[in-house]
């Protein structure tokens, strides 16, 4: 049984591409988290999500930032004209049930590094 | 003031010394979990506690819910053991439903 996969593990992209970060929850995890880790700084909340709803976004930019969790596939993170404050380790966790108290499972990061 | 604290900030011990790492939070919280992050590495939760006492190995959590106040305990460290550890909190009531962090330790634990 496959952990939290998140790919790529690093990606690099100038100012202004886009960036496009995916994570496969754990075989039969329906809810899916997203944490931003910016240089030198904790782990701070982005957004949560469920199978093809987003149920809190309160941590996610309002801008260039959005978020995915489709029907079928992993759940992406995409953001639109990066900038160098971008640059940060973007972790994915998921859990299996609904509760605030389930656990959830961490993946290894994706280092954005934006150039 | 951050809403989790933890101290130390960063700890060196020699190896086989009994480690103590402190997280103190001001909300109110439905759970309080410790995770392990080594240097470019993912993010591994250790624990997931809402009262009491949980044990895992050379790992020993504890929670006091009336002082806010979490402690990690390692028994007969070893330099395998250097990582940063995260105490993070699901916070109860209203509110974001992810976690909040606190800013981590430093471990390092020398042969």
């Amino acid at each position: 049984n496959a952990g939290v996969m998140q790919n790529p593990r690093h990606l690099v992209r100038r100012r202004g591409q886009e960036a496009r970060l995916r994570c496969s929850p754990m075989k039969g995890h329906s809810h899916v988290y997203w944490y931003r880790q910016l240089p030198e700084e904790g782990l701070k909340f982005m957004v949560y999500l469920q199978k093809e709803n987003i149920i809190d976004e309160s941590g996610m930019p309002k801008e260039r930032f959005s978020a995915e969790f489709p029907k079928e596939g992993p759940s992406i993170l995409r953001i639109q004209q990066v900038v160098r404050g971008d640059s940060a380790a973007y972790f994915c966790a998921s859990s299996l049930g609904q509760g605030r108290n389930t656990e959830a499972f961490f993946g290894q990061g994706t280092r954005l590094t934006v150039v | 003031k951050n809403e989790v604290e933890q101290s130390p900030q960063n700890l060196t011990a020699q190896e086989g010394e009994f480690i103590t790492i402190n997280c103190s939070y001001s909300v109110g919280i439905s759970a309080l979990h410790w995770l392990q992050q080594h240097p470019g590495g993912g993010i591994v939760s250790l624990f997931m506690l809402s009262s009491g006492k949980k044990k895992h190995g050379r790992l020993i959590a504890t929670i006091n819910i009336q002082e806010k106040h979490s402690s990690l305990h390692i028994t007969a460290s070893h330099p395998r053991d250097s990582a940063v550890y995260i105490c993070a909190v699901v916070r109860s009531g209203g509110g974001a439903d992810g976690l909040t962090f606190g800013k981590g330790t430093h471990l390092i634990i020398q042969p």
